[in-house]
């Protein structure tokens, strides 16, 4: 069974460095054609897709927030991390993180996500 | 990148059918036969209901279909039931190995 589980912080104050690590099981970051993206919702607002990591460790970002996002993965530990740079009160969200089956470009699987608020 | 657009919201009766419409341009949703479609309860995680356009997941009800035209991708709901009430987003692959979310639909069952 795959599961995706989101932890870190569910708050942090305006110009601090976000951190949410994501601990996935059943499935192996080496897989080639699945990548762990993170996506967010702000409450009552559209998802945003932020970044995700493909198996042999290209990344991609959005590109509104590339400057900000920096994406990496622990494949001992089954964890792939995100980071946000100077936080605003407009990241408030939940996050998810998620695994995209890039062939088809389906997401299956989704954490349970977090709310962050700043 | 801008998100896909689609309406704020549809309602529909009881036995009704709805469709909802994720509009993006050629270079996401026109070009790339790769559009799937989510439904997302309150408080939960979504749920892939269609993808690639048009094939149903696992365990998905036939009363969901997808279509695409031009760089317009639609999903529709026939026989609408009161469980169907959600939200409902899209998304598509937009080249270079990124993807857009659809800035998501209500629907309301009346």
């Amino acid at each position: 069974q795959v599961t995706l589980k989101e932890s870190g912080p569910v708050l942090v104050r305006p110009t601090e460095t976000l951190t949410l690590t994501c601990t996935v099981s059943g499935f192996s970051l080496y897989t080639s054609r699945m990548v762990v993206s993170w996506i967010r919702q702000p409450p009552g607002k559209a998802l945003e897709w932020l970044a995700h990591i493909f198996a042999h460790d290209e990344k991609s970002y959005s590109a509104s927030l590339r400057n900000r996002l920096t994406i990496s993965k622990d494949t001992s530990k089954s964890q792939v991390v995100l980071t946000m740079s100077n936080m605003d009160p407009v990241d408030t969200a939940t996050y998810y993180c998620a695994r995209i089956d890039m062939a088809t470009i389906v997401v299956d699987s989704w954490g349970q996500g977090i709310l962050v608020t700043v | 990148q801008s998100a896909l657009t689609q309406p704020a919201s549809v309602s529909g009766s009881p036995g009704q059918s709805i469709t909802i419409s994720c509009t993006g341009t050629s270079s996401d949703i026109g070009t790339y036969n790769l559009v799937s479609w989510y439904q997302q309860y309150p408080g939960k995680a979504p749920k892939v209901i269609i993808s690639e356009v048009s094939k149903w997941s696992s365990g998905v009800s036939n009363r969901f279909s997808g279509s695409k035209s031009g760089n317009t991708a639609s999903l529709t709901i026939s026989r609408l039931q009161a469980e169907d009430e959600a939200d409902y987003f899209c998304c598509s692959y937009a080249g270079d190995k990124t993807f857009l979310l659809g800035g998501g639909t209500k629907l309301t069952v009346l």
